[in-house]
């Protein structure tokens, strides 16, 4: 089965800092793997994802991501944080044998202190 | 996330009302998505739609009933609700086989039953 974990409720981190949000996934086969934002009152928007290729992804807003097929891992980053980015992350999984069925992490509320 | 567009943005039923959430995407994608979102649970995937078929049921209770006419409109009629049926539903959409695979959100409608 496939599973999506988020370890941490909420990361702080003070602006000007790197930020790290973890990921970490179970799927059998080649996985397909997204990272979203999503803002107070608004839908989930798409930052990254990673497919087949380079493991490091380049996305929006400066974040980027790395594909750790020997950890599962996923986790998202960004070299200087901005108070911007203060929002609510999702880390996403789609199989490849099945890429309607996408499974979302809990989330992670990230905040960005000035 | 302008790309979808969901009405209305808030709802609030009694629970016998019969009401429906439309939503509308404007990105030539060939699939569309039901999830629901409640506060402290993982995005909940209800219904997938592929080229207007569904493809996805998730286990959701009948009173949750979605159509798709066309590649471009999806709606979810209700019925019957029940208090904890209260979350955020949202749509989304994406081009799958061919195409990118990420997926773009609505904004999505708040629902209160009372």
């Amino acid at each position: 089965a496939q599973s999506v974990a988020q370890p941490e409720d909420q990361v702080n981190v003070a602006e000007g800092n790197p930020l790290t949000v973890k990921c970490t996934y179970s799927v059998s086969g080649n996985p397909y793997l997204f990272w979203y934002v999503q803002y107070p009152n608004r839908g989930l928007q798409f930052l990254l994802k990673y497919i087949t290729g380079d493991n490091l992804v380049k996305g929006s807003y400066g974040f980027e991501a790395e594909f750790n097929k020997s950890q599962t891992s996923f986790h998202l980053k960004k070299p200087s944080a901005l108070v911007s980015d203060s929002a609510l992350y999702f880390c996403a999984v789609s199989a490849t044998s099945g890429t309607y069925k996408y499974i979302f992490g809990t989330g992670t509320r990230l905040k960005v202190l000035a | 996330e302008t790309g979808v567009t969901q009405t209305p943005r808030h709802l609030v039923m009694g629970m016998t009302n019969k009401k429906s959430l439309k939503c509308e995407q404007h990105l030539g994608h060939n699939a569309m998505y039901w999830y629901k979102q409640s506060a402290k649970k993982p995005l909940e995937l209800m219904f997938v739609y592929s080229l207007e078929e569904r493809v996805e049921n998730n286990s959701v209770p009948s009173r949750f009933s979605p159509e798709c006419p066309n590649s471009s409109h999806l709606f979810l009629h209700l019925h019957t609700l029940q208090p904890e049926d209260s979350a955020l539903y949202l749509c989304a959409s994406s081009q799958q086989r061919t195409g990118s695979y990420e997926q773009y959100f609505g904004p999505g409608t708040r629902l209160t039953v009372t």
